[in-house]
């Protein structure tokens, strides 16, 4: 079974602070996404990585960055974390030519 | 417009009887097309993914897509309690990007018992 992991499921921060969010897939994927998950305006693609090293911009990723050093792993920064950045945020990872991507648990995130 | 449509309900339907979720999307040139079902507190799970006009079945589930009218339904035969869930349709379109999906707000289903 494919397997995405995030390193917390509930994380509370204070504004201004710097947030890591981290994803790790183990099934050799190339793809890997994050996303936001708000009530009434679904998920929304924040960054994505097709490779190590690259990434893209989805449609929300100002005031988000992201790192991908190793292909299991992919990192969502928040740099100066802001109340708008309370969400629950989705990573996701899935190898191309397959039919779907696969979801981590998610990490819902709380910012004071 | 929205790229991805979805009513967001509530939808309410009797336990035994059709749940009908509908979908529309914006990009006619969108080639692949997908059903998630997610818990409350959890993330979604593929249910259904559909590329060719038509139907396609799977045990209760059954996606149908139309791409002259850009609709895809998804219909839930003898549902279930355990089917009430928010429904999430996601496209993968021509000009979306390669394998990234976009997807509607999604429907939230309630069957009852």
């Amino acid at each position: 079974d494919v397997k995405v992991t995030q390193s917390s499921r509930y994380l509370v921060k204070r504004t201004g602070e710097k947030v890591f969010l981290e994803c790790v897939q183990d099934m050799d994927h190339e793809n890997m996404f994050w996303y936001r998950q708000d009530p009434g305006l679904g998920l929304r693609l924040i960054y994505f990585s097709y490779d190590v090293k690259m990434k893209e911009k989805g449609d929300i990723p100002e005031g988000y960055s992201v790192s991908r050093e190793k292909k299991e792993r992919f990192s969502l920064i928040l740099e100066s974390a802001s109340t708008n950045q309370t969400s629950m945020y989705l990573c996701a990872s899935f190898l191309a030519g397959a039919d779907t991507q696969y979801f981590g648990p998610g990490t819902r995130l709380t910012v004071l | 417009q929205k790229e991805v449509e979805q009513n967001s309900g509530p939808l309410s339907v009797p336990e035994g009887a059709i749940a009908s979720l509908n979908c529309t999307y914006s990009d006619r040139g969108s080639q692949s097309f997908f059903w998630y079902r997610q818990y409350s507190g959890k993330s979604p799970e593929l249910i259904m993914f559909i590329y060719s006009n038509g139907d396609k079945e799977d045990g209760r589930f059954t996606a149908q897509l139309n791409k002259a009218s850009q609709y895809v339904s998804l219909l839930i035969r003898d549902s279930q309690p355990s089917d009430s869930a928010t429904y999430l349709c996601a496209v993968i379109g021509a000009n979306f990007g390669n394998e990234k999906l976009t997807f509607g707000t999604g429907t939230r289903l309630t069957i009852i018992p």
